[in-house]
């Protein structure tokens, strides 16, 4: 079963835009919505985005999603300090399965 | 409030079983699809299995195939992960998780704190 595509870090200081990207084929982000999760240190992860760019309620209006063919994206504007964490995207499968990318690990300078 | 709380994790011999439960409070458990995901230690995450609301459909990742096998019991707001032929590999924690919809879509809104399973000799 394939695996999404993540870069392995990324940085930034306070107040910077950061970008995640995702790469995936046609036959899961290709076809289907993509999910952002967010995991704080030693906790379980949490939903970040849903349906290529949604956000539930209480997610604060710093992140977004977007999609684009068989990639796509998380933006985390106006970085802060509590935003270091690991962020995974996800997709469902044709193949019937569900796939995570490989994580990116997000550190605040 | 929703709350997901495992159990059964700990430490079991390579080609041992091991039997993880879910318990589910704080919403119709039956309408929602649910999963189990897991988390090598150091490692990102990996979803394992998925099953309907019914219970009527599961799936599973290629790495579990043969060896694992979901199922709830929706009368009593349980999930289940029968874990058999465990190899070294298997050892993560294993997460439940909530789906948003009836069928599995990985629109998962609700995690349970994980459980540990350790596959060694």
């Amino acid at each position: 079963q394939s695996v999404l595509t993540q870069p392995p870090s990324a940085s930034g200081t306070p107040g910077q835009r950061v970008t995640i990207s995702c790469s995936g084929s046609s036959s899961n982000i290709g076809t289907n919505y993509v999910y952002w999760y967010q995991q704080l240190p030693g906790t379980a992860p949490e939903l970040l985005i849903y349906r290529n760019n949604q956000r539930p309620s209480g997610v604060p209006d710093r992140f977004s999603g977007s999609k684009s063919g068989t990639s796509a994206s998380l933006a985390i504007s106006g970085l802060r300090s509590e935003d270091e964490a690991d962020y995974y995207c996800a997709a469902w499968d044709d193949s019937l399965s569900y796939v995570f990318g490989t994580g990116t690990k997000v550190t605040v300078l | 409030e929703v709350q997901l709380l495992e159990s059964g994790g700990g430490l079991v011999q390579p080609g041992g079983s091991l039997r993880l439960s879910c318990a589910a409070s704080g919403f119709t458990f039956s309408s929602y699809a649910m999963s189990w995901v897991r988390q090598a230690p150091g490692k990102g995450l990996e979803w394992v299995s998925a099953i309907s609301g019914s219970g009527g459909s599961t799936y599973y990742a290629d790495s579990v195939k043969g060896r694992f096998t979901i199922s709830r019991d929706n009368s009593k707001n349980m999930l289940y992960l029968q874990m058999n032929n465990l190899r070294a590999e298997d050892t993560a924690v294993y997460y439940c998780a909530k789906d948003r919809v009836v069928t599995p879509t990985g629109w998962f809104d609700s995690w349970g704190q994980g459980t540990l399973v350790t596959v060694s000799s």
